[in-house]
């Protein structure tokens, strides 16, 4: 069964280091989503792509986050600097188009934790 | 997820039923999904309602009533294994396309 799969699944950093995590879409999928969960809330989106075009980052903190989707396949995120409150899970899904039957089906998550 | 409501924590027994409500505000309502998520797992699809009514799926159910802007998440049978929080999430049309907002979840606990 195709899967979105992450990478990596648990990152500990020290503030004000950079970290990246990767996604990798089910095959076919034009739509790519990277969410952040904080603890006890539900995910939130971050950036939204269709194929390699950013759709919507109004909720990206673009001083310290970039994403990009180069290829229009696989996607990385950036945090640069990474802060105390960037502690969370962070969650990519994709979904075979953003129209009405966009089922999103979610990868593993990285889980991040900022010392 | 500051439009749509959920209670925090419920606990309930094994082999019981139990019902988890939602409710939300939104403007360009386009279906409501219910996803499980086990504790440090990613959320994993449950149901999907886009017309009121029940939909019904094995041992969980979901409801809809669009003019109530109300849902709720049916449980039967309850095994210690369904222990995990339950995201409400409204999918609303914008200028990008079709996103989903997402409650904050609700625990659930099931006990022996």
């Amino acid at each position: 069964e195709a899967e979105v799969a992450q990478s990596p699944r648990y990152k500990i950093t020290e503030k004000s280091q950079a970290v990246a995590f990767w996604c990798d879409p089910i095959s076919g999928h034009a739509t790519l989503y990277w969410y952040r969960q904080i603890l006890g809330q539900g995910p939130e989106l971050l950036v939204q792509f269709q194929d390699e075009s950013v759709v919507d980052d109004s909720q990206l903190p673009k001083d310290r986050f970039s994403a990009e989707r180069l290829k229009g396949v696989d996607s990385t995120l950036k945090i640069q600097p990474a802060e105390l409150g960037d502690s969370a899970m962070y969650l990519c899904a994709s979904s075979l188009t953003s129209g009405r039957n966009n089922e999103q089906f979610f990868g593993p998550g990285t889980r991040l934790t900022v010392l | 997820g500051q439009n749509i409501d959920q209670p925090t924590e419920m606990t309930a027994t094994e082999g019981a039923i139990v019902q988890i409500n939602c409710t939300y505000q939104t403007s360009g309502f386009n279906g409501l999904f219910w996803y499980q998520q086990h504790a440090g797992e990613a959320p994993t699809f449950l149901s999907y309602n886009v017309l009121d009514g029940l939909e019904e799926k094995g041992r969980f159910s979901s409801f809809l009533s669009r003019s109530k802007g109300y849902s709720y998440l049916l449980l039967k049978e309850l095994q210690m294994k369904d222990s995990a929080s339950y995201l409400c999430a409204v999918r609303e049309w914008s200028n990008s396309g079709y996103a989903l907002n997402f409650g904050k979840g609700t625990s659930l606990l099931v006990t022996p």
